[in-house]
């Protein structure tokens, strides 16, 4: 089974809001990461945060990783039309295979 | 260059047809990665190489999947007798290190029709 999971949900958001996504894992990881994907293209990395750290930032994007929950959030502050994209999150167990969630949709409407 | 570069963009295969994807890596990365994408849906780890020794195949769907990095550098992912289900977006990324510290970057993918 796959490790990462978002929550299954398609986020619509008025441009200047903040936009939110949950992220659920099994097992015990190294590191979980976030991804961007924009429609028909690669993945862009956005955030590593590292299995002994419980808060990361990187610009407006803010993660959060709670281990003894197994879970992760992605916060983006003040969103832009630009952030409409998929998101994923992906654990890495240490075996360097990311193993990616289904992904959260995210519109921003202008 | 500056990002890794998969081609074809695009490929159309009839069914029992073989296909060739390439992937450039990131001149001096070290790590390359193969995935695969349906429709939707998460990217699915295929294959792992460290230089040219590929350390983890385990993710192949089968025997007519096949990947490559002879010299360390570029990679080739092949399919053998293309079936309805191979087809998917197929993403390269490449790591400047190997180690679990590192994040990816990812290619633009080479989306596979198999009519």
């Amino acid at each position: 089974s796959q490790q990462g999971e978002e929550d299954p949900q398609a986020l619509s958001i008025q441009e200047g809001e903040n936009a939110t996504m949950n992220c659920s894992y099994k097992t015990s990881i190294n590191n979980l990461q976030w991804y961007r994907q924009n429609s028909g293209r690669g993945l862009v990395h956005l955030i590593l945060i590292r299995s002994n750290e419980r808060e990361k930032h990187s610009g407006r994007l803010r993660v959060t990783l709670d281990t003894s929950k197994k879970s992760s959030s992605l916060l983006i502050t003040a969103s832009r039309a630009a952030d409409t994209a998929s998101y994923f999150c992906a654990t890495n167990r240490g075996n360097n295979r990311l193993a990616f969630g289904k992904g959260n949709q995210v519109v921003v409407i202008p | 260059g500056a990002g890794v570069s998969q081609s074809p963009r695009y490929k159309v295969a009839k069914r029992g047809q073989d296909v060739a994807l390439r992937c450039d890596p990131i001149s001096g990365h070290v790590s390359l990665f193969w995935y695969q994408q349906a429709l939707g849906q998460g990217p699915e780890f295929l294959t792992y190489f460290q230089n040219e020794a590929q350390l983890d195949k385990s993710g192949l769907p089968s025997d007519r999947f096949f990947a490559e990095r002879p010299e360390g550098s570029v990679s080739t992912l092949k399919i053998q007798r293309t079936q309805q289900e191979d087809s998917a977006v197929y993403l390269c990324a490449s790591s400047l290190a190997w180690g679990q510290d590192y994040g990816y970057t990812f290619g633009s993918g080479t989306r596979l029709t198999v009519v």
